[in-house]
């Protein structure tokens, strides 16, 4: 069965803090790829990053980092320097080979305060 | 501009009154499916499509169903609305194996 969690309901830091969003998947697929999304408050979903699982190098976008550890079968997701615009629900996504289902985990609300 | 669209973005409703979510993509993708997210459940596959008139269930197809007669549209049809249907509804769209495209969703309310 593939499963994805994300065991952090809520987050709260102030602006400048750096913040991890932690995901945590199952899969018994050797190939399979891994997703982080955004939904602002406006609710639309916004692609962020699409990892495949033979590709383990951290990836950095801006102040966006990815840490992907096949061993422990994590995919987490680093904001450095958070800003007010950052505050959003973010979800963690597995699809395996075969499929194009995505399965999502239930989301990290995260919020950043002035 | 590469997008998928969705109508309406908002409506209420009644329970038992049949409903049309429509969706449609522009990339010629095959592969289209719909989504519900509720609240600590995250999003979950309701129905989808790999190609014409090829439709399969996902996790919770219960209550809806689903056409494919062309590419580039997946109608959501709801028969008899309840209001555990009230949610916010997402299409999606890929080419096999590539990144899903999402619309920018429906909120539906069933009173």
């Amino acid at each position: 069965a593939q499963k994805v969690t994300q065991a952090q309901t809520e987050i709260s830091v102030v602006e400048k803090e750096d913040v991890t969003l932690d995901c945590v998947y199952e899969t018994r697929d050797t190939t399979y790829y891994l997703f982080w999304y955004k939904q602002p408050p406006s609710g639309e979903l916004v692609f962020l990053i699409r990892r495949n699982s033979f590709d383990e190098q951290n990836e950095i976008s801006g102040r966006y980092s990815w840490n992907f550890q096949k061993s422990t079968s994590s995919f987490n997701f680093t904001i450095t320097a958070s800003q007010v615009v950052d505050s959003a629900v973010y979800f963690c996504a597995l699809k395996g080979y075969n499929t194009d289902k995505l399965i999502f985990g239930t989301g990290t609300r995260l919020q950043v305060f002035p | 501009e590469a997008q998928v669209t969705q109508n309406p973005r908002y409506l209420i409703t009644v329970t038992g009154k049949k409903l049309t979510v429509t969706c449609s993509q522009n990339m010629n993708h095959e592969y289209m499916s719909w989504y519900r997210q509720d609240p600590g459940l995250g999003l979950r596959q309701i129905y989808y499509s790999m190609n014409v008139e090829v439709t399969d269930k996902g996790d919770v197809p219960e209550g809806y169903k689903v056409s494919r007669k062309e590419k580039r549209n997946f109608p959501l049809i709801l028969e008899s609305p309840s209001p555990n249907q009230t949610s916010l509804y997402f299409c999606a769209s890929s080419e096999r194996g590539g990144e899903q495209f999402f619309g920018p969703g429906t909120r539906l309310t069933v009173l």
